[in-house]
């Protein structure tokens, strides 16, 4: 079956910019997170969404946001985008909201700001 | 809050064994997981630790003790292809916080 698709894989935009990140989880999977993983930071958790609800927020500001759809899609928003964002974001689904829950990653969208 | 930690680097030969340790410092403890990440690429899961003991997969293993809050990543038989970033992360909910990480570095 087809893994996790994040689209776009690159993207490249101005600081004030908006952009806004897709992530097509695995079919079946409802649990869809976002993780930004930059050199200094590491990976850091920023939402998760189950059932197009938002279950779990990391600690970012409220610039970033997201969304989930009725297919399990999901969208991240950063608005007014600041040099600092610029990383990669990775999508992860998985089966259920559950802490054993095995999660799969997509390759994630680089996100550069200029 | 929860923080891990794991060493930044590690060096091994080919056909050799690594251990990769973590120690946790968390509120409410679900579970160890282990993820590899290739330069660029995408973490994809190795192994889950809820209860003490190893859990072997192959030529990975996996060690947790929760009461000393510390877990190990064992790969045995290291080939080139296992150079790669190790991640270990603790479950809360539907959200994993992770280490910052272990590069491994097989050489020749």
């Amino acid at each position: 079956k087809a893994g996790v698709t994040q689209t776009p894989r690159y993207l490249i935009k101005t600081r004030g910019q908006q952009v806004t990140l897709s992530c097509s989880p695995i079919s079946g999977h409802r649990s869809v997170s976002w993780y930004q993983q930059t050199p200094g930071q590491g990976l850091q958790f920023l939402f998760e969404y189950f059932s197009e609800t938002q279950r779990n927020k990391g600690n970012f500001p409220g610039r970033f946001s997201g969304r989930q759809f009725s297919n399990s899609r999901s969208e991240m928003n950063v608005s007014t985008l600041e040099l600092g964002d610029s990383a990669l974001y990775l999508c992860a689904s998985s089966l259920r909201q559950a802490v054993n829950t095995e999660a799969f990653f997509g390759q994630g969208t680089r996100l550069t700001v200029v | 809050g929860q923080s891990l930690e794991q060493p930044s680097e590690v060096t091994a030969v080919e056909g050799a064994i690594v251990q990769i340790n973590c120690t946790y410092q968390t509120s409410g403890f679900y579970g160890l997981s282990w993820y590899q990440q290739h330069d660029g690429g995408a973490p994809t899961f190795l192994s889950y630790n809820a209860l003490d003991g190893l859990e072997e997969t192959g030529r990975f293993s996996s060690f947790l003790s929760r009461s000393d809050s510390y877990g190990y990543l064992l790969l045995q038989e290291l080939q080139m292809k296992d150079s790669a970033s190790y991640f270990c992360a603790v479950s809360e909910g539907g959200k994993l916080i992770f280490g910052q990480g272990t590069e491994l570095s097989v050489k020749p």
